[in-house]
């Protein structure tokens, strides 16, 4: 299968604690998304990149909130000292970059902070 | 106002009923209209998009777009229980905003 792929698909954390979530995204894609959504609401946009290059960033992305796409194919996003607030689906999409509209989404990270 | 507005239901329907699925929306810059299915605990999934007005059929999925009343529409034939799920309007201009879903049952 050459989707989007994310891992871990679950993650229950203590408050307080770091966690880190993994994006690999369509091989020939050069664009990638994270998003964040709660229940009952639509994907919130937080951040893309451009090949290597972090290219916007939402207000949603507080300074605990840190992505990075080194080499320009997979992503993480990592969440330092966690917050009950920070409990959501995480996800990650990816697409061309001439075709940013049509954007093709990973089953996403759940995240649980306790 | 929200940028795009969209009813939550839940919506239930009998099988083989046709569904009709809307998002309003204020910003006038949207250029292309998408539609997502999303199962409960999966990612959303790409259905169409359409850009700028007029209608787009695929299947048994047709999505139309008014720009002049702002308002965005997906039809549904002959609906069947596996397209229960939560169907995501969405928009872009220079990044994509997403309604916030329309349940949907389908009743066998």
């Amino acid at each position: 299968d050459t989707g989007v792929s994310q891992d871990p698909r679950h993650k229950i954390t203590k408050r307080g604690q770091n966690v880190t979530f993994r994006c690999d995204p369509i091989s020939e894609h050069n664009r990638l998304y994270w998003y964040r959504q709660t229940l009952g609401q639509g994907p919130e946009f937080l951040t893309y990149f451009q090949n290597e290059a972090q290219l916007e960033k939402s207000r949603l992305l507080s300074d605990r909130f840190s992505a990075e796409r080194p080499k320009g194919s997979f992503s993480t996003l990592e969440i330092q000292r966690t917050e009950q607030g920070d409990s959501a689906m995480y996800l990650c999409a990816s697409s061309r970059g001439d075709s940013s509209y049509e954007q093709y989404f990973g089953p996403g990270t759940r995240l649980t902070v306790t | 106002q929200k940028e795009v507005e969209q009813d939550p239901g839940p919506l239930s329907v009998p099988e083989g009923a046709i569904v009709s699925l809307n998002c309003t929306y204020s910003n006038s810059a949207f250029q292309y209209f998408m539609w997502y299915r999303q199962y409960s605990r999966k990612g959303p999934e790409l259905l169409m998009y359409t850009y700028s007005s007029g209608n787009k059929e695929d299947g048994r999925f047709t999505a139309q777009v008014d720009k002049s009343s702002k308002y965005i529409s997906l039809f549904i034939r002959d609906s069947q229980p596996s397209d229960s799920a939560t169907y995501l309007c969405a928009m872009r201009d220079d990044k994509i905003i997403f309604g916030k879903g329309t349940r949907l049952h389908i009743l066998p």
